[in-house]
């Protein structure tokens, strides 16, 4: 079965401390990996798509990254405003939908 | 703004009532999808439409339908509601393989 797994569940960083979200994740075939970030309330923001084993796209503080089994979303000197929910969602081949993970919830304390 | 709308933002119903929840996806795209989110779920793909016609579906209970007219909107029709189907329902289109989500319909059946 397809599945995508985040972790960890929620974070809490101090402003400009740096870290890692990670995606791990079990398809039969991926074709591509997205990152999403969503505020309470609102619809998921698209972030990067990610196709292949050593890709990396940046954005700003954003860093994403793919191997063949997981992708991680570096955040570097992070503000309060990256405070949000990340989520990950792979793309199966074959099939027309992604498959998302359960999110996590990142808090950035200024 | 992602640039698919929509409408209503906010309803409120009784348990056995029957809404529908109207979607306007980016201009030219042709894939429409609906996703469910709550609380305990994380994002569920519902069904999928392309230009038209149903080309992928997810976990979509019988007492939900939806269809794509000719000028690519869609709806989703939700009966017989039931106190569990309380959830944020989004809309989302694509013309390629990066997916662009709504804000979202808040559903609240009580």
């Amino acid at each position: 079965e397809d599945q995508v797994t985040q972790s960890p569940e929620a974070l809490r960083l101090q402003e400009g401390e740096s870290s890692s979200l990670n995606c791990s994740y079990t398809v039969s075939g991926l074709r591509g990996l997205f990152w999403y970030r969503q505020d309470p309330g609102k619809g998921p923001e698209f972030l990067f798509t990610l196709y292949s084993a050593g890709e990396e796209k940046e954005k700003e503080r954003l860093k994403a990254t793919l191997t063949k089994k997981e992708s991680f979303l570096h955040i570097t000197a992070p503000k309060p405003e990256d405070s949000a929910t990340y989520l990950c969602a792979v793309l199966i081949q074959g099939a027309q939908k992604l498959v998302f993970g359960q999110g996590t919830r990142l808090t950035i304390n200024p | 703004d992602s640039g698919v709308t929509q409408t209503p933002k906010h309803l409120i119903t009784a348990t056995g009532q029957r809404v529908t929840l109207r979607c306007s996806p980016r201009s030219g795209d042709l894939s429409v999808y609906w996703y469910q989110q709550s609380l305990d779920q994380g994002l569920q793909f519902l069904i999928q439409y392309y230009n038209g016609e149903e080309r992928a579906k997810g976990n979509i209970l019988e007492r939900f339908s939806a269809q794509q007219f000719p000028d690519l909107h869609s709806e989703l029709n939700l009966s017989s509601l039931e106190l569990g189907d309380s959830a944020l329902y989004f809309c989302a289109s694509s013309a390629g393989n990066t997916i662009y989500f709504g804000e979202g319909s808040w559903l609240t059946v009580v």
